[in-house]
């Protein structure tokens, strides 16, 4: 009974490939969030969705896409792999604002 | 716009010592303060949230944390570490109108010693 699922947890591919990482929460909440943490472990939210709508675009290229297909889903694919885009990839959800979001176990993407 | 700074990159702590992980935050507006455990390999998990009331909030694993608004501070404590303890721990803030923004520090790794 995981809370928020990612697949696949690790995602080694060459630079200029198209690859999606999927997001799954079970929770029922109605907000759900993607974060990069970077090599130094810092944290930087990209994208929210509220009941499918996007809400935040944090200044993402625009290779970044991010798609809801439900609540309860939000996937993000990302075309033209850079180099720069190895990181660890976190899914987040969260009900309403205020209670605290829940991570995902994060997908570590590595760019050759 | 809101910022933290977690003052510690590393701390290093004994066993069943006390420990205090350090966080500041930058705000103009009334915030919501959280911190997160990231054990290696693993996701994020709450430890603890301050939203509104009391000060002092106590969280899972024995850890609270205090806000203090006139020092803007939200340092984590922790009266006596063990060595699963060990793990990557965030400071992050939302302001109270667009809380979907989460903002983290940079992180602070604890390491327990024997």
């Amino acid at each position: 009974d995981t809370a928020v699922s990612q697949t696949p947890k690790y995602l080694v591919t060459q630079m200029g490939n198209d690859k999606s990482i999927k997001c799954e929460q079970n929770l029922g909440h109605d907000t759900m969030y993607w974060y990069k943490q970077d090599s130094k472990k810092f944290l930087k939210i990209m994208f929210s969705y509220n009941n499918k709508e996007l809400i935040i675009n944090e200044t993402v290229p625009n290779r970044f896409s991010p798609k809801s297909p439900d609540k309860a889903h939000l996937n993000l694919h990302i075309n033209s792999l850079e180099l720069g885009d190895s990181a660890v990839y976190f899914c987040a959800s969260s009900q309403a604002t205020r209670g605290g979001k829940f991570f995902g176990p994060g997908t570590r993407l590595t760019v050759l | 716009a809101q910022s933290v700074t977690q003052l510690d990159s590393q701390v290093p702590v004994f066993e069943e010592a006390p420990v205090e992980l350090r966080c500041n935050y930058s705000s103009s507006v009334s915030v919501y303060l959280f911190w997160y455990v990231q054990y290696p390999n693993q996701g994020l998990q709450l430890l603890l949230k301050y939203l509104s009331g009391s000060t002092l909030v106590k969280g899972i694993n024995g850890f609270e944390a205090e806000f203090n608004k006139s020092q803007t501070s939200f340092h984590l404590r922790k009266p006596s570490v063990h060595i699963s303890d060990t793990a990557e721990y965030f400071c992050a803030v939302s302001d109270v109108q667009g809380a979907q923004k989460l903002v983290f520090g940079q992180g602070t790794r604890l390491t327990i010693n024997p």
